[in-house]
């Protein structure tokens, strides 16, 4: 495997359920992310870990819980969504070099949900 | 706050013809600039990008782009569009830190 990988691709269930997407990357990176993508919407940044420890929660709804157990694989447990979560969920790497600077993200080819 | 404002969600160009994808930031420090190309039910792909040096950047498949920073600019160009260029472009800038902008997209169709 190479790259940045994602599972499952499709995603359907129901607001009750509880699932977990899942994210792995290969490239030796230390840092991920977690976007949603929504039509017609900028990507919104919803969890970063640097080293393994979150650095950023942009007010994401408690119903999304990232974990993050090593440096190469991050998660996103989800719980008693709505209909409006659904969209494209998207994982991606980088390498930071010094606390200021990131370089380009690489990403993985995405979640799609359906919340019903 | 840092913004990404891409002008004109979708943009038609006929094979053969130019392609030119508009992208402007708003930064108070000089960014790093980035595009990403985005295939149906695939994630991202990057492009090209700019972090220091030379304000003209090639990126892969034919694609540049120019930093202009009296313009606060960082327009996608490609001479000659082929069909398989069409695809979704996203336009992304990074100030520090581990924080990406990314805009809103366009969609670009290439008709034979």
């Amino acid at each position: 495997e190479t790259g940045v990988t994602q599972t499952p691709r499709h995603l359907v269930m129901g607001m009750t359920n509880k699932k977990s997407l899942k994210c792995e990357q290969h490239l030796g990176h230390n840092a991920m992310y977690w976007y949603k993508q929504s039509a017609k919407k900028p990507l919104e940044l919803m969890f970063v870990y640097s080293l393994e420890e979150r650095v950023e929660n942009n007010s994401v709804p408690s119903r999304f819980s990232p974990e993050c157990p090593n440096s190469s694989h991050l998660f996103l447990h989800l719980h008693t969504l709505q209909p409006e979560d659904s969209a494209l969920y998207l994982c991606a790497s980088s390498q930071v070099f010094r606390a200021e600077v990131s370089y380009e993200q690489y990403f993985g080819p995405g979640t799609r949900l359906t919340v019903t | 706050a840092q913004s990404v404002t891409q002008l004109g969600s979708h943009v038609s160009v006929s094979e053969g013809a130019l392609v030119l994808l508009r992208c402007n930031y708003s930064s108070s420090v000089p960014p790093y600039l980035f595009w990403y190309v985005q295939y149906p039910n695939q994630g991202l792909q990057l492009l090209l990008k700019y972090t220091t040096g030379a304000t003209l950047v090639k990126g892969i498949n034919g694609f540049e782009a120019e930093f202009k920073k009296s313009e606060t600019s960082f327009h996608l160009t490609k001479p000659s569009a082929h069909m398989s260029d069409a695809a979704e472009y996203f336009c992304a800038v990074s100030e520090s830190g581990n924080q990406f902008y990314f805009g809103t997209g366009t969609s670009l169709t290439v008709i034979p």
